[in-house]
């Protein structure tokens, strides 16, 4: 079955820094969704990417969407203690029309 | 935005009772909800998708007779954990779209303890 690889699994940085994370799947995707989830909360949708090449923006943060629509990434510009939480990206698949097929996430720590 | 409630929040349960686990979509019809598990530290796993008025779709590996789901309502869905044991003890959580291809919003979560 369809397999949405995240990378990496912790990330720590200063905060002013800026962060990565890396979506991967190992077939091509219709669509690519993100995830934010704080501690000891749940999921809260960030974006949905649909075209080749797609490029949003929401104030500090980046989202892509690979030309292959195989890839994305999330990128923050100058983290920031609320930035803190687990960034998940979702691609379709599962048994379900549109249950999604979450990557292991990425866990953003930010040091002050 | 777009409002989906769980209940219980937490629930503890004594080994080999049964748990039901609400999950309402406030300010829209879903005639399609999701449930997910999630173990401490952890991604998502979907369990299975509610469809409203028929059965569930249930992935691979999750047992139906053990994971009871009805989704009576275009705004609610049940789950049932049946027979629980402390291997099920986990974070649940519930998600909902206002139609097919459309961004999910999901529910705050149910952690059950099992004892």
């Amino acid at each position: 079955g369809q397999q949405v690889m995240q990378i990496p699994q912790y990330q720590h940085v200063q905060e002013g820094e800026d962060f990565t994370t890396y979506c991967n799947s190992s077939t091509t995707l219709s669509n690519i969704q993100w995830y934010k989830q704080r501690p000891g909360g749940h999921p809260v949708f960030l974006i949905q990417l649909v075209k080749s090449g797609e490029v949003k923006k929401q104030k500090r943060l980046t989202f892509q969407f690979g030309e292959a629509k195989k890839n994305s990434s999330l990128h923050i510009t100058a983290t920031q203690t609320t930035d803190v939480g687990t960034y998940f990206c979702a691609g379709p698949g599962g048994g379900g029309a549109d249950g999604l097929t979450f990557g292991k996430g990425t866990h953003l720590i930010i040091q002050p | 935005g777009a409002v989906v409630s769980q209940h219980p929040s937490r629930v503890i349960c004594k080994s080999g009772t049964s748990v039901k686990i609400e999950c309402r979509s406030l300010d829209f019809q879903a005639t399609t909800m999701f449930w997910y598990r999630q173990f401490p530290k952890q991604s998502l796993m979907l369990m299975a998708t509610s469809n409203e008025g028929s059965k569930a779709t249930y992935e691979q590996g999750v047992e139906k007779d053990k994971f009871l789901i009805n989704h009576a309502s275009l705004t609610l869905s049940t789950l049932t954990v049946t027979s629980a044991h402390p291997e099920d003890s986990s974070f649940y959580i519930c998600s909902a779209a206002p139609g097919q291809g459309l961004v999910q919003y999901f529910g705050p979560g149910t952690r059950l303890t099992v004892t």
